[in-house]
Order: C-alpha cells, then structure tokens, then sequence
C-alpha cells in the first residue's frame, strides 16, 4: 500500500524566505510526527500530532518554525525567514496509535532543504 | 527512554548471517524493543519489534533474552542493500505519542 509521502523532495530557497513542506501520511493514521536531520548528524524531533491537536511542539527550534494538520491527515511545515542553520532533511512519520505500548512509526522519504 | 547499547559499526560478508546485538538493561516490563535502520540518504525504515517472545518476518529476526536485557537483530542471508545504521530504540511506553530517540545506532556494512 501506499506508504507515507513528503514534497517536495528538493526544496533550494535564499535566506530570509518562507518554506512550506508537506507530509501525506499513510491512510488512517491518526498520529504524525516530523522530524529533522542535518548532515552527518541523528534525528531531532519536532512536533508531534495526535489527529488535528499538537499536543508536544516541545522540539520546534524557534518561533520560526510553525505546523498544522487539517482533516487529521495532510501536515505542512512552515519555517519562516529561513537561516542557513535550517539546511537538513525533514523527516515526516505517522503511526496508527492503536496501543500506548506499540506504535510503529513509518518514515516517509524526506525534504531536502538547503538554505543558500 | 530506556537506555540502548550498540556497536558502533559492524561488518559482514554477503551472504552471511549479521547477528547485530543491543543491550537494554534498563528496559520496563511493558516496554517493546524496535529495531530501525537507516540507509544513505534515505528515510529510516522499520524492521522488526517484539516484547519478549522472538519475532520473525520478512526482514529480519529478533531474539530477546529471557531477562529482556539485551537482543539481537538478524539479518539471515545480507546484501549488499543492508548496509545501513542499524537503530535499537526502546520507546517508552505512554498515553501520548513519542519521540524516537535513534541514538548513534550501529553501522553495518556488508562486503562482497
């Protein structure tokens, strides 16, 4: 089936612009979480979505950095006035959240942003 | 989170069994064991993830000790196309969703 899927998977943008990226989850999958990673480095959490609600957006870097969710489905990312240190690949995740003990993640692809 | 322990890289030869350990000593009751990994420039996939009895799928199998303080990861037969981080989390259990921690993870590469 289709699994989780982010766009664009490239994004090049100057300094001081906003970025939107977008995360479609996988079908019924009620729980998405992004994530970021910068070259040669682990995975940071962000913020995280149990339907439309963010009940953690205990990782977001700056006030900068912002996200919804509509419909308990499609997410975007918005980081505004973009800073060179934003350079990374944005992760997005979605789990069903049937059971507090077992709640696998899937992963999609990634965005590629790159702050010149 | 409980704390998870791992090489740092390992090697192996295609072909061959990639028997990758994880210790977890610290680990809960209720807490699952997952395994992850991550191949260059890609997104992390998962893998496996088992309470304490041993699991078996399409990928890999898992082997958890009786005490659930370690386990190990098996890639039965591994390509050249798992070579990867391999990540053993230990998520915590919780009424709210998580981040999952991937630590440094275990680098596997696997030679003709």
């Amino acid at each position: 089936g289709a699994g989780v899927s982010q766009s664009p998977s490239n994004k090049v943008t100057e300094k001081g612009k906003d970025v939107e990226l977008r995360c479609d989850p996988i079908s019924g999958h009620t729980a998405l979480y992004w994530y970021r990673q910068s070259l040669g480095q682990g995975l940071e959490f962000l913020i995280y979505f149990q339907g439309n609600s963010a009940p953690d957006k205990s990782g977001l870097p700056s006030d900068r950095f912002s996200a919804e969710r509509t419909g308990g489905s499609v997410s975007t990312l918005t980081i505004q006035r973009t800073q060179q240190e934003d350079s990374a690949v944005y992760l997005c995740a979605s789990s069903l959240r049937l059971l507090p003990s077992t709640d696998t993640q899937y992963f999609g692809p990634g965005t590629r942003l790159t702050v010149l | 989170d409980a704390k998870t322990t791992q090489p740092p890289s390992m090697d192996c030869a295609e072909g061959r069994a990639a028997n990758l350990p994880c210790n977890h000593s610290t680990i809960s009751g209720n807490e699952y064991v997952y395994w992850y990994r991550q191949i260059h420039s890609q997104g992390p996939q998962y893998i496996i993830h088992g309470l304490k009895n041993n699991e078996t799928n399409e990928m890999a199998s898992l082997i958890i000790t009786e005490d659930r303080k370690s386990s190990t990861l098996i890639l039965p037969h591994a390509t050249l196309r798992d070579t990867a981080v391999y990540y053993c989390i230990v998520p915590p259990v919780s009424n709210s969703g998580y981040a999952l921690n991937f630590g440094k993870g275990t680098s596997l590469l696997v030679t003709p």
